[in-house]
């Protein structure tokens, strides 16, 4: 089992709807949980961070992050074309290297 | 400021050749690291920078790779005689602070043939 899972998609909708986007996880020392967006051929773009459990919001980005369950998630509301990357779960314990998740694709059909 | 910069963009090389990249990072960020990240799979850690120290290495760099990073500025990872398995992208990131926020940069695409 990998540390980190998550859904590779291609997943497709259209634009304006709420995307959900989620990441499980094996590793209970886990404290900081990033979202990353990379565009084709590009870097990864942190898009932001949590730390430890609970929500953050960040314009139309809301994260969620449950340890009980070792489940997160990123929720984009109003999805627009330019959402159309692979987006990319990440951790990392409160001293270690960060651990990402395969990505997920995610296409926005105007 | 220009964010993270590497170099070169595209390398294609044969097979039992050298190759260097070089990393050029934020400029006051202590922390530097490099990953390599293949199709479909999230970037994996190979190393890292505070300063110009090489505090943790992966088990994935095996002795044929090396890195450095004279006088905590820019880093050269090398490469020696690739492999094709050693085809990937080759991301560079730097951090301040605990390094929780790292910043890549474009990657360095090598291709072995």
């Amino acid at each position: 089992q990998k540390e980190v899972e998550q859904d590779p998609g291609p997943l497709s909708v259209p634009e304006g709807a709420i995307v959900s986007l989620n990441c499980t996880y094996s590793n209970s020392a886990f404290q900081y949980f990033m979202w990353y967006r990379q565009y084709s051929r590009k870097g990864p773009e942190l898009l932001m961070y949590t730390y430890s459990s609970g929500n953050k919001e960040d314009g139309r980005f809301t994260a969620q992050v449950d340890k009980s369950s070792k489940y997160i998630s990123l929720f984009i509301r109003d999805s627009q074309p330019s959402d159309s990357a692979t987006y990319l779960c990440a951790m990392r314990t409160s001293y270690d290297k960060v651990i990402f998740g395969p990505g997920t694709s995610l296409s926005v059909i105007p | 400021d220009t964010g993270v910069s590497q170099n070169p963009r595209h390398k294609i090389t044969k097979r039992g050749q050298n190759v260097t990249f070089r990393c050029d990072p934020i400029s006051e960020h202590n922390r530097l690291y490099w990953y390599r990240q293949t199709l479909g799979q999230g970037p994996e850690f190979l190393t890292y920078f505070q300063n110009e120290a090489q505090l943790e290495k992966s088990r994935l760099l095996s002795d044929r790779f090396s890195a450095e990073r004279p006088k905590g500025s820019f880093s050269t990872l090398e490469i020696q005689r690739t492999e094709q398995g050693d085809s990937a992208m080759y991301l560079c990131a730097s951090s301040s602070g605990q390094g929780i926020e790292q910043y890549f940069g474009p990657g360095t695409r090598l291709t072995v043939t």
